[in-house]
């Protein structure tokens, strides 16, 4: 199993850029998530999805969308890319949506806005 | 206040020796603790669970009081792969029912 991947590992946008952030899992894992880490703050959720077709929003949602079509991918699209969205995002999915099941962490995408 | 506070150390510790983080939560409606270990420019990765009578994990062991709404991760016979950066992770049940991580503890296991 690959576990839980992620692309681009590295990534620099200029403000008002498009792009989405790709993750796949090939565990069958139901529940998926997108977080971002901040110097100083702990990671905070994005969005998360509790299965194929539902998605709902976390902490940070702003500027942020998601889908979920199929169950092994959850790919994250920053509709205009500000500096303020310069952080590490990592992807996460665990067995089931409970959350007291490990959270299986995808290696994170590095991304700067200029 | 924070919802989950850890001391951000650096904790700078001769191998060998035994190390103690805690972790503090404000929620009462905290279910679910874990602590998550993650190594530089790294993803975090489970390192326990937190269970309310304790428990250990060979050299690790984590203690939960509700009480003072504290846990803890005791690290005994550091080793130098021992450093990394400690999550203090809860599990808050309503609202969302989402998880709450700490900024983390970084340890620094020296010869």
């Amino acid at each position: 199993n690959a576990g839980v991947t992620q692309t681009p590992k590295f990534q620099v946008l200029k403000t008002g850029q498009s792009m989405t952030l790709q993750c796949a899992q090939d565990m069958n894992h139901e529940y998926m998530s997108w977080y971002r880490q901040d110097p100083g703050m702990g990671l905070r959720l994005i969005h998360y999805s509790v299965g194929a077709g539902i998605t709902d929003q976390g902490e940070v949602p702003n500027g942020y969308n998601v889908s979920r079509s199929t169950t092994e991918d959850f790919p994250l699209r920053l509709l205009s890319a500000a500096p303020s969205q310069t952080s590490v995002y990592f992807c996460a999915s665990s067995i089931q949506g409970t959350l007291d099941y490990e959270q299986y962490f995808g290696p994170g995408t590095r991304l700067t806005v200029t | 206040r924070k919802e989950v506070e850890q001391d951000p150390g650096p904790f700078n510790v001769p191998e060998g020796a035994t190390v103690a983080f805690n972790c503090t939560y404000s929620n009462s409606a905290s279910q679910s603790f874990f602590w998550y270990r993650q190594d530089c420019r790294k993803e975090p990765k489970l390192l326990m669970s937190v269970y309310s009578s304790g428990n250990e994990d060979g050299r690790f062991t984590a203690q939960l009081n509700r009480a003072s709404q504290y846990i803890s991760l005791l690290i005994r016979d550091s080793k130098l792969s021992d450093s990394a950066t400690y999550l203090c992770v809860v599990r808050v049940t309503g609202g969302g029912n989402k998880l709450t991580f700490g900024t983390g503890t970084q340890l620094k296991v020296e010869l």
